[in-house]
Order: structure tokens, then sequence, then C-alpha cells
């Protein structure tokens, strides 16, 4: 299977900065890339799919970008909504892996 | 408003076989390119793929798991069962079904993102 790396695990930010979120995946799969957002006790949201497509409804503060097999989640101002669990997702491939999540945490 | 809702038992003991149910509206399984999958997140843990199902009965599954898993569809029902025997303490989680279409751009078909959500269901393992 391909595993996903995610980095970091726990992220302290502020309200306004700018957050970076990295997901490494250990063989090549082109794009087929997604991250999600969840928060406590909820169901996970889809944000970016195909590493750099924003799922329709979701803010353009988010933005996913790939360089080979690294792919990186930018939130560009944080906002207090955003305070959650991210997980990056690979889908080239079945059996279909994630990341084991960064928590951004208030500052 | 497409929804997906889990239902199933709450505790199950050792070796029993769990069946989980996926019932979904505003959309069929039998249209082209939908898809349901299931997943599950053990409580403070990472979220874990397990099966998927297509509108053409196609069937995939997690390698660690595949011997244990059963998806399968009722399309008349607008349902989505997932079977996993000899359960296990460790199995212990939220259990998620979500959508996922096939899109075809320019000709070439992908999957998009598990784009909705089920609320999720809380399975727990213990004698």
């Amino acid at each position: 299977d391909i595993q996903m790396t995610q980095s970091p695990s726990t992220l302290s930010a502020s309200v306004g900065d700018r957050v970076t979120i990295t997901c490494r995946a250990s063989q090549s799969i082109s794009s087929w890339l997604a991250w999600y957002q969840q928060k406590p006790g909820k169901a996970p949201k889809l944000l970016i799919y195909k590493a750099s497509n924003l799922e329709t409804g979701v803010p353009s503060r988010f933005s996913g970008s790939r360089s080979g097999t690294d792919f990186t989640l930018t939130i560009s101002s944080l906002q207090p909504d955003d305070f959650a669990t991210y997980y990056c997702q690979q889908y080239k491939s079945f059996s279909w892996t994630f990341g084991q999540g960064t928590k951004v945490e208030i500052k | 408003q497409v929804t997906l809702r889990e239902s199933g038992p709450a505790l199950v003991k050792p070796t029993q076989t769990l069946t989980l149910t996926c019932a979904f509206s505003e959309f069929s399984l039998s249209t082209t390119g939908m898809c349901v999958s299931w997943l599950r997140q053990p409580p403070g843990k990472a979220l874990e793929w397990l099966a998927l199902i297509d509108w053409d009965d196609d069937k995939f599954y997690s390698t660690s798991l595949k011997t244990r898993l059963t998806i399968s569809k009722d399309t008349s029902k607008n349902q989505v069962v997932l079977t996993m025997t000899n359960m296990d303490p460790v199995d212990t989680a939220t259990y998620y079904c979500a959508r996922i279409r096939v899109l075809t751009v320019a000709g070439i078909q992908y999957y998009h993102g598990l784009d909705v959500w089920g609320q999720g269901t809380t399975v727990t393992v213990s004698s």
C-alpha cells in the first residue's frame, strides 16, 4: 500500500497566520490526492481534490499544491473556524490511504 | 440535498460479525459514476479507508482487511451494506459511509473526493 506521511502532527497558530501542512507519498500518486478537514465529533469535510482543486463552497483561503510526491495544504489567513484536524488521502490506487492527521490548535 | 446515514449495532462481542447499513438519498447507485465508500476512525486516531462499491457493482477492499469485509448494494432501497467478520476490540471505531463520484474530463475518468459523508455510527467491540 502507498504510505502517506503527514507533517506536522500538531501546529499552533494564531488567527490571521499563514499555515502550511505537508503530505508526502511513498511513491508516485500523480495528483490523486484529497484534503479533508475534521472537527471534533463530526464527519470529515472535503476541501481539496486532485491535489489543487477547491471543492465547491470551500473558502478560497484554502489551497493545495503538488511537487512530485510532496503535497501541501495552505490556509492563507487562518480563521477561527479553521481550528480543526486536517487529513490528506491518496486515491491513486486501491487500497486508499490517509495521512496521520495534523491538528491545528490556537496559539 | 444528498444525505447518507449509517446504522448498525452500537455494541458487538468479539468474534461476532458486524453488519452496517448506509442509507442514502438524492442520488442513485445505478447512475454511472456514483460510488459509496466505507471508512472508520478509532477513538483519537486517523481515518482508515475500508471498502468501495461502484455503480457497476465493482468492489474494492482495504488490503489489510479484505478477508473480513464484504460490501454490497441494494439499488432499489438506496442502501449499501458492509459486513465485517471476526470482530475484535481493536475494531472499535466510528464507522462512516461517504459518496464519491467518478468524473470524466476530456475522456479521462477520475475519482472526485469523498464529497458527502454520513454522520458516523460508533461501534464498540467488547465482551
